[in-house]
This record gives structure tokens, sequence and C-alpha cells, in this order.
């Protein structure tokens, strides 16, 4: 399976600045996937990134709040932006797989506390 | 639409006794049945899937899972439990078609191993 990192690892921010969360993969993937945990929560699709395209938002998720780049195939960013409290999540990357029965796999994730 | 219910926030057993995480699934389609596990401040590691062919499907660190069709059952299973297995488990389903790459996830069970 391919390797993946996410940086910062963790990060606490105050009220109202935004974060960029970068996700390296060592392999070329066309789908990057971001995913938020809340606290004590399961994890939430946020949205889909292809590269050369717009990402793809699931419902509550939009690109004022959580804009995302994809400039190549092994590279990914997710911006949380005007941060709130409820924003203090930890963020996952993922990789999308070629067939309905490859595996995704997922980043160590970001931890992200915002005061 | 997909789903998966994980029934039981916490599960104690004591270290060397069988354990069982539960799991349900609601699918339309082939269910694609997958587990992960999640140690503290770590990502998402996956443990094993199911696909297709025997219902017993072995994953890593000695787990395996049991697909049940008349249940809609995925539950995890593992012979002799070890205090180093204690983590967050989720039970996820991918979706079906041309989706195949978005997975929904369950609430997780943490799992508590006492020596």
């Amino acid at each position: 399976s391919a390797v993946i990192s996410q940086k910062p690892s963790r990060d606490i921010c105050q009220r109202g600045t935004s974060l960029t969360i970068q996700c390296q993969v060592d392999s070329q993937v066309t789908m990057m996937f971001w995913y938020r945990q809340q606290p004590g929560q399961s994890l939430t699709l946020i949205a889909t990134a292809n590269q050369g395209s717009e990402a793809t938002y699931e419902s509550g998720f939009v690109i004022d709040k959580f804009p995302i780049s994809r400039p190549n195939l092994t590279f990914s960013t997710l911006t949380v932006s005007n941060m709130s409290p409820e924003d203090s999540s930890i963020y996952l990357c993922s990789l999308g797989g070629v067939t309905s029965t490859d595996t995704q796999y997922f980043g160590p994730g970001t931890r992200l506390t915002v005061l | 639409a997909q789903s998966v219910a994980q029934p039981e926030d916490q599960v104690n057993v004591a270290e060397g006794n069988p354990l069982t995480v539960k799991c349900t699934y609601s699918v339309s389609g082939n269910p694609y049945l997958f587990w992960y596990v999640q140690y503290p401040n770590r990502g998402l590691q996956f443990l094993l899937k199911y696909i297709t062919g025997d219902n017993l499907v072995k994953g890593s660190y000695g787990f395996e899972a049991e697909f049940n069709k008349s249940q809609t059952s995925f539950h995890l299973k593992k012979p002799s439990a070890l205090v180093s297995d204690s983590a967050l488990y989720f039970c996820a389903v991918r979706d079906s078609g041309d989706n195949f790459n978005k997975f929904y996830f369950g609430s997780g069970t943490k799992l508590n191993v006492k020596p």
C-alpha cells in the first residue's frame, strides 16, 4: 500500500485564523479524499479531490470554508478557514481505489484544536 | 443508501479472552465491508475486508470477521485479546456503482482489554 503523510500532525490555532493541512503520497493516485473526525465521533467525508478539477464537496461542507487544492497526483491540501472551536477535529486524507474491491487507506491525521 | 451500525459504544474484555465487536449493515447491491482500527493519536489502519467468497475473513493482528448475509452482520472477532488491542474500531461499507470510493463509517466501538 502507498505511504501517506500529513503535515502538521497537530496544531493549536486561534479563532478566526486559517490552517492549511498537507497530504503527501509516495505514489500517484487519481482520487484523494478528506475526512473530518470530530471529538468522539465517526468519520465524515468532506470532499473528493481529483487532480485537475474542482473538488466535490459533500452536503454540509462548502468551498469557502474548506478550500482544497490538488496540484498533482501525489499531493493535496485542505484549508480550514476562519476557524471556530467547532472546527476542532482530526482531519484525515485518504486514497481512493481504482476498482470497487480496492481498500481505502488513510493518512495519520492532523489533530486541530481551535481556541 | 448504504449504512453500517455499531450497536456498542464500548466493549470490555479481559486479556486472553475472545472478543467480538459487532457491526450490522444495510446496502443496496453487493456489500463491500471493511474494518479499521484507530489507536490513540493515530490515523485509521486497515484490518480486513469482505468483498466476496469465504464468509470468514482473516486480517491483520490476528483479527477475523464473519460475514453473515441472513443477519446482515459483519462482526469482528479475535480468539484471544491482547491489552495492545485496546483501541477504537470502525466498521465501514463502500457505496455502490460509480461512487465506490465513497465510504460510510459506523459510529465506532471502543475496545478496552484489561490485563
